[in-house]
């Protein structure tokens, strides 16, 4: 049971643009989300969070949107460089399940330059 | 601020085989994770430790053990290797409570090959 879901496997922006990453859930209890970016070979990188009483949380170029009636999350990464080529994972928690990150499978995101 | 390290990470073993894996957290965090990556399963959380007791448990079988040290160190034994536990291993570390409680760091990881 994928209770968090990245349906989009790659995406592809040219550099400048904005960039839209989605995720799906369907834990109702999930109440904190977060996004990481990953290079082959290394560990994630955390980049932006946000808790489920917030629908937005803004950090530099990265923007996170929560609807949680529509159980869905976005990032927005303006503008986008090449250098944000990675792929991104979006996870989700819930206080009671303490700790546990549950992450999406992840989407491939080229930057063109 | 040093961030997470993990050792070695870069291991080969055979099956039947048993192998300890290290984490050491951020300064202050006292919260360990460890998670397995592979191509068909993703990242899956296998456990948890805080204050050196295991908080929180994935559905991994009773192969898959950690612990955690005072200074908040943790390690993660696998016993009876099998050919499917070939993975990146991936410890992240957090405050484990507070704000934010669960912003999780990661390490680079220990790639596992079990031939």
């Amino acid at each position: 049971d994928q209770q968090v879901k990245q349906n989009s496997p790659s995406l592809s922006v040219q550099e400048g643009r904005i960039s839209i990453l989605n995720c799906d859930y369907t834990n109702s209890m999930f109440d904190y989300f977060l996004w990481y970016k990953k290079y082959p070979a290394e560990g994630p990188t955390f980049l932006i969070s946000i808790s489920s009483i917030k629908d937005k949380n803004e950090d530099g170029r990265f923007t996170v949107f929560l609807n949680k009636s529509a159980k869905h999350l976005s990032l927005h990464i303006v503008p986008s460089q090449p250098g944000d080529s990675a792929v991104y994972f979006c996870a989700a928690s819930a206080l009671e399940y303490g700790n546990k990150l549950v992450f999406g499978a992840g989407t491939i995101l080229r930057v063109k330059s | 601020k040093a961030g997470v390290t993990q050792t070695p990470r870069y291991l080969i073993k055979t099956r039947g085989q048993q192998v300890t894996l290290s984490c050491s957290p951020i300064s202050g965090h006292r919260s360990v994770s460890w998670y397995q990556q592979t191509p068909g399963q993703g990242l899956q959380f296998l456990f948890e430790y805080f204050s050196e007791t295991q908080r929180n448990k994935g559905n991994f079988p009773g192969r898959f053990s950690g612990r955690q040290f005072s200074n908040s160190r943790s390690e993660m034994n696998v016993s009876t290797l099998e050919l499917g536990d070939s993975a990146l291993y991936l410890c992240a570390s957090s405050l484990g409570q507070g704000v934010p409680w669960n912003e999780q760091f990661f390490g680079p990881g220990t790639r596992l090959t079990v031939l």
